[in-house]
């Protein structure tokens, strides 16, 4: 159970375009979501919280309007990179949790690779 | 504060010996403090996790993890090394009112056949 799919997998985009990452939870509902940014060899970095049917809560430094995240139901929250640059080239991983309470363990989605040319 | 710290970026261990991966905590209220794994390419996977209770906490895959508070670490543990385990690992911390999951930056856990 608490399978959390991400789709896609890798992604290749020319600089300027947009890119939209999906984020579902197969077998639960996740009123909560979490977007991660991970370089190579380095920690998840938090970008956002992603709350179902209201705005997203962004970490310092985050540009919202750069990663547009948008949580319509209880099983699919998306980012969006918008206007995409070669720095933006990351490996992005989402997570949720199948308990409200805060010391429930994340389950994870298996990234996506992009890569902006 | 809560934060981790994983003060080692790299591990090698023979395979079938027993393997530590070393975890320490900065001290603020009740640590909540995981474990988790991460394969090349992928998500992370949840191995355990320490709330309350027994100070040695059992997981997935034979991991285990002993909660030290007088020396405030939860260092990984398995009594025998698979290559298989080869892979990055990461500690992590939910801090009294934390509202997120702060990450340690990881320990590469190479086995050799």
């Amino acid at each position: 159970g608490a399978v959390v799919s991400q789709h896609p997998s890798w992604v290749i985009c020319k600089s300027g375009t947009s890119v939209k990452i999906e984020c579902r939870s197969l077998d639960f509902q996740a009123t909560t979501m979490f977007w991660y940014r991970q370089f190579p060899k380095q920690s998840l970095m938090l970008m956002a919280t992603s709350n179902e049917g209201s705005k997203a809560t962004y970490e310092q430094g985050v540009e919202k309007d750069k990663f547009l995240i948008n949580h319509a139901s209880l099983t699919l929250s998306t980012l969006t990179v918008t206007s995409a640059h070669p720095e933006d080239s990351s490996f992005y991983i989402c997570s949720a949790k199948t308990e409200s309470s805060y010391n429930s363990p994340l389950h994870f989605g298996n990234g996506t690779r992009l890569t902006v040319t | 504060a809560q934060s981790v710290a994983q003060p080692e970026d790299q591990v090698n261990v023979a395979e079938g010996n027993p393997l530590t991966v070393k975890c320490t905590y900065s001290v603020s209220g009740n640590p909540y403090l995981f474990w988790y794994v991460q394969y090349p390419n992928r998500g992370l996977q949840f191995l355990l996790k320490y709330i309350t209770g027994d100070n040695l906490v059992k997981g997935s895959y034979g991991f285990e993890a002993e909660f030290n508070k007088s020396q405030t670490s939860f260092h990984l543990k398995k009594p025998s090394a698979l290559v298989s385990d080869s892979a990055l690992y990461f500690c992590a911390d939910y801090g009294g009112s934390a509202r997120q999951l702060t990450f340690g930056s990881g320990t590469q856990l190479t086995v050799l056949p």
